[in-house]
């Protein structure tokens, strides 16, 4: 079993549309939670992280964590076809150091 | 600020061929990674540096070496790159505790040959 699962996608939602990105964990010791936004050939991006279980918005994103059921996930709200991209689930331990799921694959179509 | 900066930006080797990855941040952070992408996967962790003079191995290190040179600057080193370390290679950094999340630079593009 993977540390960190996402569902590979590809996740295509109409413009406008809430888009629900998941991600499951195996470690029950993970302390923080992180999205992380990639555009096709640039770098991650951090956009979110939560480290409570429950809800977290900044603006058109709602981070929410779910500790008991070891789940991740994100809301993208209004969806924009700028909103395309593959997003990446990272969860840290108590080492600080990051698992990267292998990402969701996002396209908002017009 | 210009953030994490990575050089070169792409690079062909030929297998047996060596080289050093640079990367260098201006965020005053004591945390420092590198990371390996390949086609349609996650970030795998080669390295890390918890701070100036520590050094530790991360998920897939095998075939690398890097130095901490300072706060600012951490390098990774391929000393006889073969075709499977064909990949995108990111330096990240972060605070200390990584509770905050990292900071990526624009990554090198690696062909091996």
């Amino acid at each position: 079993q993977k540390e960190v699962e996402q569902n590979s996608g590809p996740l295509s939602v109409p413009e406008g549309a809430i888009a629900s990105l998941n991600c499951t964990y195996s470690d029950r010791g993970s302390q923080s939670f992180f999205w992380y936004r990639q555009y096709s050939g640039k770098s991650p991006e951090l956009i979110m992280f939560i480290y409570s279980n429950g809800d977290k918005e900044d603006g058109r994103f709602t981070a929410q964590l779910n500790k008991a059921s070891q789940y991740v996930s994100l809301l993208i709200r209004d969806s924009q076809p700028s909103d395309s991209a593959t997003y990446l689930c990272a969860v840290n331990t108590n080492a600080g150091k990051s698992t990267f799921g292998d990402g969701t694959t996002l396209t908002v179509k017009p | 600020n210009a953030g994490v900066t990575q050089t070169p930006k792409f690079q062909v080797l030929k297998t047996g061929q060596s080289m050093t990855l640079q990367c260098a941040q201006d965020m005053n952070h004591n945390s420092m990674y590198w990371y390996r992408q390949d086609p349609g996967m996650g970030l795998r962790l080669i390295y890390y540096s918890a701070s100036e003079g520590t050094t530790d191995k991360g998920e897939v290190p095998n075939g690398y070496n890097v130095s901490r040179l300072n706060k600012r600057e951490f390098s990774l080193r391929l000393e006889s790159a073969a075709p499977s370390q064909t990949s995108v290679y990111f330096c990240a950094s972060s605070e200390a505790s990584g509770e905050a999340g990292q900071y990526f630079g624009p990554g090198t593009r690696l062909t091996v040959t």
